[in-house]
């Protein structure tokens, strides 16, 4: 049974261009979060997608945005990019729409803004 | 707002020596609380967790109990092995969609 999974492993952007991250749930999984971690801190709640519609969203400005395909796999997409948008990008997936306290980590994109 | 802090790290030591990590939270509602570990390389892994005021959760020796009255839930191991060594977070979820963690804490832990 594959975990979650993310593409890619790494990136390295520059200030001003674009970046789509993609998550891959667990299977049997119909929901998914994205969280930003920062070197050397906690992880940080951006959104929650579930039945294709963002639910909850965490303090992000606009530029951090999202979709999820009827497949329940999700993409991440950053405009903009600022130098402080550098950050592991971890995605976690839960069942039963998210109402389960339980999520599942995948391994992170890790992305580089220069 | 809602909140988790935890020891700051890094902690280092020896090998089957004892273990605490603390851990409180300011939440509303009742939350469940997790500890999750993060691996050299790896993505989080969910360690352990507890639902309710006196729960205790356990997993590959380490243990936690729900402590409602001090809103904390201390992470412990009797014998740290070197593979212990990670960065563990502590974290709860209140049922809005989000969990909240703590900024983690660094075990280092030597032969």
């Amino acid at each position: 049974d594959a975990g979650v999974t993310q593409s890619p492993t790494h990136l390295i952007k520059t200030r001003g261009q674009q970046v789509t991250l993609r998550c891959s749930p667990k299977s049997g999984h119909d929901t998914v979060s994205w969280y930003q971690q920062a070197l050397g801190q906690g992880p940080q709640f951006i959104f929650q997608y579930y039945e294709e519609e963002e639910r909850q969203r965490g303090n992000f400005p606009d530029r951090f945005s999202g979709h999820q395909f009827p497949n329940y796999s999700s993409e991440l997409n950053v405009n903009a990019l600022l130098l402080g948008d550098s950050a592991l990008y971890l995605c976690a997936s839960s069942r039963d729409g998210g109402g389960t306290d339980t999520q599942y980590f995948g391994p992170g994109t890790r992305l580089t803004v220069l | 707002g809602d909140s988790v802090t935890q020891m700051e790290g890094p902690v280092t030591l020896s090998e089957e020596a004892f273990l605490t990590i603390n851990c409180t939270y300011t939440a509303t509602g009742y939350p469940s609380l997790f500890w999750y570990v993060q691996y050299p390389g790896e993505g989080l892994q969910l360690l352990l967790k507890a639902t309710k005021a006196d729960d205790k959760g356990s997993n590959k020796g380490f243990e936690a109990t729900y402590r409602k009255e001090t809103t904390s839930f201390h992470l412990e191991k009797g014998s740290v092995q070197v593979s212990d060594s990670a960065v563990y977070f502590c974290a709860f979820y209140t049922g809005g969609f989000k969990t909240i963690f703590g900024a983690g804490t660094r075990l280092f832990v030597k032969a």
